[in-house]
């Protein structure tokens, strides 16, 4: 299986930060990675698909980077309301596998 | 609107079996690939199993594997994950997710429904 790391685990900002997280996959999987954000007691929701490509009313603060094997997600100037916690997920193999999510707090 | 809607959660016996559902609306739904995905209380996200359009397809992962079967109807709008021997670690909120499939074997999983949970304790 395909193993993605997400690095860091939790990080705390203020609004108006920019925060970085990192995905790491195991093997190459070219661009297909997806970004989901997730608030307690919801499902997730898909944010960026095809490693940088912004799923249809998602605000342009968020932004993904990457291929092969590293990826970003970028959140500019950030809202109360992405305080979240944030997943990466790899759809290259049929075993589809996600990272272990970054918790995003409120500094 | 578009909407899943999981349901059949609940209490059972380790050793036991649960048949979830996921009603679909507001959508083709014979047209799209769906997904079961689950999470452990306080855990991250956990893929379990898919099926294609037609059903003809299907893939597990390996914590499941034997011991869960995932169909679906698309008649009557719907999808399935029959669990048998169940263990305290299948504990988690099933959520079913549908595949959007953005061409050049990009795809992600844009709807979500609201998640039913199971709880394996005695």
């Amino acid at each position: 299986d395909i193993q993605m790391t997400q690095s860091p685990s939790s990080l705390s900002a203020s609004v108006g930060d920019r925060v970085t997280i990192t995905c790491r996959a195991s093997q190459s999987i070219s661009s297909y990675l997806n970004w989901y954000q997730q608030k307690p007691g919801k499902a997730p929701k898909l944010l960026i698909h095809a490693a940088s490509s912004l799923q249809s009313g998602v605000p342009s603060r968020f932004s993904g980077r990457g291929s092969g094997t590293d990826f970003t997600l970028t959140i500019s100037n950030l809202q109360p309301e992405d305080f979240a916690t944030y997943y990466c997920q790899q759809s290259y193999s049929t075993l589809i596998t996600f990272g272990q999510g970054t918790r995003l707090e409120i500094k | 609107e578009v909407q899943l809607v999981e349901s059949g959660g609940g209490l059972v016996q380790p050793g036991g079996s649960l048949r979830l559902s996921c009603a679909a609306s507001g959508f083709t739904f014979s047209s799209y690939e769906m997904n079961w995905v689950r999470q452990a209380p306080g855990k991250g996200l956990e893929w379990v199993s898919y099926i294609s359009s037609s059903g003809s397809t299907i893939y597990y992962a390996d914590s499941v594997k034997g011991r869960f079967t995932i169909s679906r109807d698309n008649a009557k709008n719907s999808l399935y994950l029959q669990m048998n021997s169940l263990r305290a670690e299948d504990t988690a909120v099933y959520y079913c997710a549908r595949v959007y499939r953005y061409g050049e074997g990009v795809d992600g999983f844009d709807i979500w429904g609201q998640g039913t949970m199971v709880t394996v304790s005695s």
